[in-house]
């Protein structure tokens, strides 16, 4: 069955940085598109950034333009969420996602890593 | 972008059918095919409802039904059941190759 594992959250101050991996197994990675969904707590979700399957289209929030990056490594088949200049609106757990090969829709998600940024 | 808008908070009684409205613009609902639903249970992971506005994926049961008309989406539920009780959220591919989600809607069974 279709897994994704994400890792990397924790507690971090205003201002830190943060990496979250998500590593997939049991399907073609390096074939599938992904996607980095956020949820802050008792909020709804909201889309982060996406990143093709061979990592040379990439998206995001345009509200997070600049402070995430994300990139993949499918010789690992793991996908990740470069974030800097955290602040306390970024706390929240995030999911990353894979986006069906044809069509915009996501399929399976992980089961999320929380991140909280405090001051 | 702005979050497309949904009705906070639906009900109905045990075999009833109910309506979630999803409104957006013409850049996104109204862009292209790519409407999805996800439904989540409390301290759950949202999982894949409706794909491509009215496709179920495998499993997921007939009662859930999607369509769209404009800039409007909607995810109908019939014959609603107790563990139909979650929150719901629509989504959206746009016309800038970003998504866009629902603000979520709550649905209860009475």
């Amino acid at each position: 069955e279709v897994q994704l594992v994400e890792s990397g959250g924790g507690l971090v101050k205003t201002g830190g940085s943060l990496r979250l991996s998500c590593t997939a197994s049991e399907f073609t990675f390096s074939v599938y598109p992904m996607n980095w969904v956020r949820q802050a707590p008792g909020k709804g979700l909201e889309w982060v950034s996406s990143i093709s399957s061979g990592g040379n289209s990439i998206y995001y929030a345009d509200s997070l333009k600049g402070r995430f990056t994300i990139s993949r490594d499918n010789t690992k088949n793991s996908v990740y969420l470069q974030m800097k200049s955290l602040r306390v609106e970024d706390t929240a757990v995030y999911y990353c996602a894979r986006e069906t090969r044809h069509g915009f829709n996501m399929d399976y998600w992980g089961q999320g890593t929380l991140v909280t940024v405090s001051s | 972008q702005s979050a497309l808008t949904q009705p906070a908070s639906v009900s109905g009684s045990p075999g009833q059918s109910i309506t979630i409205s999803c409104s957006g613009t013409s850049s996104d609902v109204g862009a292209n095919k790519y409407v999805s639903w996800y439904q989540q249970h409390p301290g759950k992971v949202p999982k894949l409802m409706i794909s491509d506005v009215s496709n179920r994926p495998s499993g997921v049961s007939n009662r859930f039904s999607g369509s769209k008309s404009g800039n409007t989406a909607s995810l109908t539920i019939s014959g609603l059941q107790a563990e139909d009780e979650a929150d719901y959220y629509c989504s959206s591919y746009t016309s800038s190759s970003t998504y866009v989600f629902g603000t979520g809607t709550k649905v209860t069974v009475l």
